[in-house]
């Protein structure tokens, strides 16, 4: 139990066009979804918190504008690259937990963006 | 702020031997720690999860163990073997800060045959 699918697995995009990706928890109900980057050879780092029904918790430094992040129902979250850019390309992942904090993450196989 | 770090960065061994990745980390706030596993251009597997109330995990080949107090993990592979190689991330999941995880930034490990 506890699958996180994301879709697209890949995408690749021309300059300044939007890409929407999908967070989806297949068997449970996630309270919190977390969004995370991963640039070649390096770590992830989280972008923003989302809980259901209310407004994403950006980390600093990243633009709440360009990446826009709904969380409209338990199982479901999806992250927008608005505008996006040759340096947004990067690898997306995604986790959801049950509960804030008192629960597992359970993450998902990721997104490869490229924008050309 | 938490901080994880992973010693070494790269790791290069024979088939065969047993090893030893450590994770440390500066708030010992902690939820849980995962152990995952990433190959080149792919996601996450995750290997071992071990709760705040844990000391250790174990799967198989692999050992994890946890020092809250000290702010340390290790993860150990026994007779390692050419299909290990990856990069092994450690994250910490902070019992605050609204579940935050924070990442290490990874050992890559080579076993050669």
């Amino acid at each position: 139990g506890a699958v996180v699918s994301q879709h697209p697995s890949r995408v690749i995009c021309k300059s300044g066009t939007s890409v929407k990706i999908e967070c989806r928890s297949l068997d449970f109900q996630a309270t919190t979804m977390f969004w995370y980057r991963q640039f070649p050879k390096q770590s992830l780092m989280l972008m923003a918190t989302s809980n259901e029904g209310s407004k994403a918790t950006y980390e600093q430094g990243v633009e709440k504008d360009k990446f826009l992040i709904n969380h409209a129902s338990l199982t479901l979250s999806t992250l927008t690259v608005t505008s996006a850019h040759p340096e947004d390309s990067s690898f997306y992942i995604c986790s959801a937990s049950r509960a804030a904090s008192a629960d597992t993450q359970y993450f998902g196989p990721g997104t490869r963006l490229t924008v050309l | 702020k938490q901080e994880v770090t992973q010693i070494p960065a790269a790791l290069s061994v024979p088939e065969g031997e047993n090893l030893v990745l450590n994770c440390s980390f500066t708030d010992s706030a902690i939820y849980n720690l995962q152990w995952f596993r990433q190959d080149p251009g792919k996601g996450l597997t995750s290997l071992l999860l071990i709760q705040s109330s844990q000391r250790e995990q174990t799967s198989g080949r692999l050992n994890a163990s946890l020092d809250k107090s000290s702010g340390r993990s290790t993860l150990y592979i026994a007779a390692s073997q050419p299909g290990d190689s990856a990069t092994y991330l450690c994250a910490v999941r902070s019992d605050t800060n609204a579940g935050k995880s924070t990442f290490g930034d990874g050992t890559t490990l080579t076993v050669k045959p």
